[in-house]
């Protein structure tokens, strides 16, 4: 089966512009994550969806980044506007029920930098 | 949310070596996993083992659980060049996996 998708694969942006990025899950995977992963530490969850409705959001800053995932499928994530602090690996994973009991496969993710 | 803590945080071994790491978790837990990391690639998942197993085996991985403790440890047996990776636990509440800060195991061949 094809993995997770993403892409950029890297983005270099200058602090105050905004970014997008996509993703794109197995196919059938209901469950869809954002992870940001800055470098040394453990990625940490940004949002997850079932489907295309919000499971959990509540370590998302909300201020600046918002993600979606129209028609239960692809899914983009996006930052407005950019702090150097954001500079890190962005993974999108996709799991294909809830993760009590399905393990996450993820994306090779995007690494961003904030200059 | 709950997070696994790795210990110890680098390793470097010879190849054809065991290596060991543990996790530990402060909450009650519906499973935990265990997945790897090459570098600049995303993780890779091992193995999940479930609150009420205390063991599992896959290939050269073996997981133990222990939940009054609450740590997991992943053992690597007869460990390989090709191991060299960051390895992460994570715990599973109410479907919600929260990641350790990861080991660093080098393996020297």
């Amino acid at each position: 089966e094809a993995g997770v998708a993403q892409s950029p694969r890297y983005k270099i942006i200058e602090k105050r512009q905004s970014v997008a990025f996509w993703c794109n899950p197995i196919s059938g995977h209901a469950t869809l994550y954002w992870y940001q992963q800055i470098l040394g530490q453990g990625p940490k969850l940004l949002i997850q969806f079932q489907n295309n409705g919000v499971v959990d959001d509540s370590q998302l800053p909300k201020d600046r980044f918002s993600a979606e995932r129209l028609k239960g499928v692809d899914s983009t994530l996006k930052i407005q506007p950019a702090k150097l602090e954001d500079s890190a690996v962005y993974l999108c994973a996709s799991s294909l029920g809830a993760a009590n009991n399905s393990p996450l496969h993820f994306g090779n993710g995007t690494r961003l930098t904030v200059t | 949310s709950q997070q696994g803590e790795e210990d110890p945080q680098a390793l470097s071994i010879q190849e054809g070596e065991n290596a060991t790491m543990n996790c530990s978790y402060k909450t009650s837990i519906n499973n935990l996993q265990w997945y790897r990391q090459n570098s600049g690639r995303g993780l890779v998942h091992l193995i999940l083992i479930r609150s009420n197993e205390r063991e599992k085996h896959s290939g050269r991985l073996r997981v133990t659980l222990d939940t009054s403790k609450k740590s997991s440890s992943l053992l690597i047996t007869a460990s390989r060049a090709a191991d060299t990776a960051s390895y992460f636990c994570a715990t599973v509440t109410n479907n919600r996996l929260a990641f350790g800060k990861g080991n660093q195991v080098v393996v020297i061949p």
